[in-house]
């Protein structure tokens, strides 16, 4: 059981907008910035988002993140074919020392 | 261009040892914390351990404390992760990665490719 709280699922169609929710809790979410990473098929995790709303170099703007409280959102527009992937948050967690929590992770199917 | 590229990996018994090294280029290792990250076949992700720059600070995740040990070489550019008593549920793929500072916050902003560990008799 993860200690942020991502759907196991989304989908959606070429052109489409989806989002993906990420719920925590006062220790992590609550006080601390959410990252986003993307893990394509058989390949290693990659950041997508970080600082609750960054992109990276390179990561198009179709890609937006956004925190209110203890949850977090990954809103991704004009959805294409090769945004089929799984995607994770991650935050700090201020209790027992400190330490990263991701979610679960989400699986994107683009139909 | 960073890379990160780890190995070390293998088919291990439970109760044995093995040692992973994740080696850095492209970018001055000595000036970043890195972390461990794994995941188990089919499933999430799951931190492992972090240790920071100068070696100054460690954390492990519960699931490993006790049994793992992160360390680190400034002047080889490598980093290492010492796992005994291993159980068959530490069973992953193991990823390096290094963490990125911005201000206040922190991210893992670049992976290895990871290294397969298979605990099973």
């Amino acid at each position: 059981q993860s200690v942020l709280t991502q759907p196991p699922s989304a989908s959606g169609t070429p052109g489409q907008r989806v989002t993906i929710s990420c719920s925590g809790s006062s220790s992590n979410i609550g006080s601390n910035t959410v990252n986003w990473y993307q893990q394509l098929p058989g390949t290693a995790p990659k950041l997508l988002i970080y600082s609750n709303n960054q992109r990276p170099s390179g990561v198009p703007d179709r890609f937006s993140g956004s925190k209110s409280g203890t949850s977090a959102s990954l809103a991704i527009s004009g959805l294409q074919s090769e945004d089929e992937a799984d995607y994770y948050c991650a935050a700090w967690d201020d209790s027992l020392n400190g330490h990263w929590v991701f979610g679960g992770g989400t699986k994107l199917t683009v139909l | 261009e960073v890379q990160l590229v780890e190995s070390g990996g293998g088919l291990v018994q439970p109760g044995g040892s093995l040692r992973l090294s994740c080696a850095a280029s492209g970018f001055t290792f000595s000036s970043y914390s890195m972390n461990w990250v794994r995941q188990a076949p089919g499933k999430g992700l799951e931190w492992v351990s972090y240790i920071s720059s100068s070696s100054s600070t460690i954390y492990y995740a519960d699931s490993v404390k006790g049994r793992f040990t992160i360390s680190r070489d400034n002047a080889k550019n490598s980093l290492y992760l010492q796992m005994n008593s291993l159980r068959d549920e530490d069973t992953a793929v193991y990823y390096c990665a290094r963490d990125g500072v911005v201000g206040a916050t922190s991210h893992f902003d670049y992976w290895g490719q990871g290294t397969l560990v298979t605990v099973s008799s």
